[in-house]
């Protein structure tokens, strides 16, 4: 089954970028998913890419996928403090439909 | 922008006692998830369930649990008998077709 690899901390300066790294295993899946999550809050979905896509960008988000190498980024710029969360990649799992998470990066933002 | 509703967003509850998860999935969805966080750690895959039958589930979804689609609208999660370390959030997701899943915000389940 599907398996999802992040690095689990990230640290930068207000007003740097933040790029956050993943790897998957199951190079099917179709859905490639960023949430956020604050503390004792729920997902907030941030993007998606479908799997034939190789960048999308949403305002200061930017997802890169490297199908060939099975690997996911996650660039947020001009970082703020409200962006300190944690950040979940996560992957469709074809052998059926659910969704298989990474452990989370937690990203802290410095003033 | 239509969602997922959960509720309650906080249940508390006795040890050994039975909770129910409500979930109101997007209206036109077909394929319905519950999913569990355990206070920091990483989100978990429960069940599946399309066509009003289970699809997929995983080894943490055991006999004390169970799902239910009762009337057509609501998506259940059902716990027969509640353990300590069921204490955790619960996500509710629903998908239509070909489409990305979208979560609920989630119920925090505190077993005493």
């Amino acid at each position: 089954g599907e398996d999802v690899e992040q690095s689990l901390f990230l640290s930068v300066r207000e007003g740097d970028s933040s790029v956050i790294n993943c790897t998957y295993t199951d190079s099917s899946s179709t859905y490639l998913y960023w949430y956020k999550q604050e503390p004792g809050a729920g997902l907030q979905l941030l993007t998606y890419i479908f799997s034939n896509m190789d960048m999308k960008q949403d305002q200061r988000l930017t997802v890169l996928l490297n199908k060939k190498d099975k690997h996911l980024s996650l660039r947020i710029a001009d970082t703020q403090t409200g962006d300190s969360a944690i950040y979940f990649c996560a992957a469709s799992d074809t052998g059926g439909f659910k969704t298989i998470f990474g452990a989370g990066t937690r990203l802290f933002v410095k003033a | 922008e239509p969602e997922v509703t959960q509720t309650p967003s906080h249940q508390v509850t006795q040890m050994g006692q039975e909770v129910i998860l409500r979930c109101v999935p997007i209206s036109n969805h077909l394929y319905f998830y519950w999913y569990r966080q355990i206070l920091g750690q990483k989100v978990e895959f429960l069940v599946s369930f399309y066509n009003n039958e289970i699809s997929e589930k995983s080894e943490i979804f055991d006999d004390q649990f169970s799902v239910e689609r009762p009337d057509g609208s609501n998506f259940t999660l059902k716990i027969r008998s509640t353990k300590l370390e069921d204490s955790a959030m619960y996500f509710c997701a629903s998908q239509g077709g070909n489409q990305p899943q979208h979560f609920g915000d989630g119920t925090r389940l505190s077993i005493l």
